[in-house]
C-alpha cells in the first residue's frame, strides 16, 4: 500500500506570494492533518479534515487554508506569504475505524519565502 | 488545555548504552492515546511506539520501552542498546478526540 504522499517537496516563494500545497492520503484514509514544522516549535497543527469537512483548527491566522476532495486527497493554502511561513508543512492521514489512532506522516513540503 | 513537554531539546548516548527521553503531558481527558514518533534527519516521521491510556502496563517494542505513569502524566521513552539508525529527532504526542498534541522534540544523537 503506497503512503502519504507530498507534493511539491521543494518550493520557493517571494513575500506576498500564495501557495498551494497537495496532500494525498494512504489508501481508505478518511482523515487528513495538517501541521507546520520548524526549529524549536516543533509541530503545530494547522487543521484537519474529514470527508471534506474541516473537523479541527489550530490556532493559525486566516491566511491558512484548507480543503479536501471527495477521494480524500487534500490541499492546504497559504496566502500572501510571510518570512515566517519558511516550514516543513507536514501532512498525515489514519483511518477512523478499529482501536489504531496512529497518524501516518508524509515526506513533507519545504517551503522557503524570500 | 492540551500540552506536550519535552524538556531536553538534545541529547547523545553511545552506541550500545541505554537512553531515556522524558516527555511530560497535561489534558483533562480521561481516554487518550500516547505516541512516540521518530524523524530521521530528512526522511520521514515514523512511529515508534503507542500506549493507550487506560492500559497499565508499559508499551514494548524491541529495544524501545515507555515508562507511562498516568497520575504524574508522564511517558518517558528508553531506547536500550543504542543504535546509529536511533539518531534522530523524537517527537512525543497524544490523541484526545480527534486531534493530535506534539512536543517540540528531542534530537538524539548516537554516537559511535
Amino acid at each position: 500500500k503506497a503512503g502519504v504522499t507530498q507534493t511539491p517537496r521543494y518550493l520557493i516563494k517571494t513575500r506576498g506570494q500564495q501557495v498551494t500545497l497537495s496532500c494525498s492520503p494512504i489508501s481508505g484514509h478518511r482523515s487528513v492533518s495538517w501541521y507546520q514544522q520548524t526549529p524549536g516549535q516543533g509541530l503545530q497543527f494547522l487543521f484537519e479534515y474529514f470527508s471534506e469537512t474541516q473537523r479541527n483548527k489550530g490556532n493559525f491566522p486566516g491566511r491558512f487554508s484548507g480543503r479536501q476532495f471527495s477521494n480524500s486527497r487534500s490541499e492546504m493554502n497559504v496566502s500572501t506569504l510571510e518570512l515566517g511561513d519558511s516550514a516543513l508543512y507536514l501532512c498525515a492521514s489514519k483511518v477512523e475505524t478499529g482501536r489504531s489512532n496512529e497518524q501516518f506522516f508524509g515526506p513533507g513540503t519545504r517551503l522557503t519565502v524570500l | 488545555a492540551q500540552t506536550v513537554t519535552q524538556s531536553q531539546p538534545e541529547m547523545s548516548v553511545q552506541e550500545a548504552e541505554t537512553v531515556t527521553l522524558s516527555c511530560t503531558y497535561d489534558t483533562s481527558e480521561n481516554n487518550y492515546y500516547l505516541f512516540w514518533y521518530k524523524q530521521p534527519p530528512s526522511r520521514q516521521m515514523i512511529l515508534v511506539i503507542r500506549q493507550e491510556a487506560y492500559k497499565q502496563q508499559n508499551a514494548t517494542e524491541n529495544r524501545f520501552s515507555v515508562n507511562f505513569q498516568k497520575a504524574a502524566k508522564s511517558f518517558s521513552l528508553k531506547i536500550s542498546d543504542s543504535q546509529l539508525g536511533d539518531t534522530a529527532m523524537y517527537f512525543c504526542a497524544f490523541i484526545t478526540g480527534n486531534q493530535f498534541y506534539f512536543g517540540t522534540g528531542t534530537s538524539l544523537t548516537v554516537i559511535p
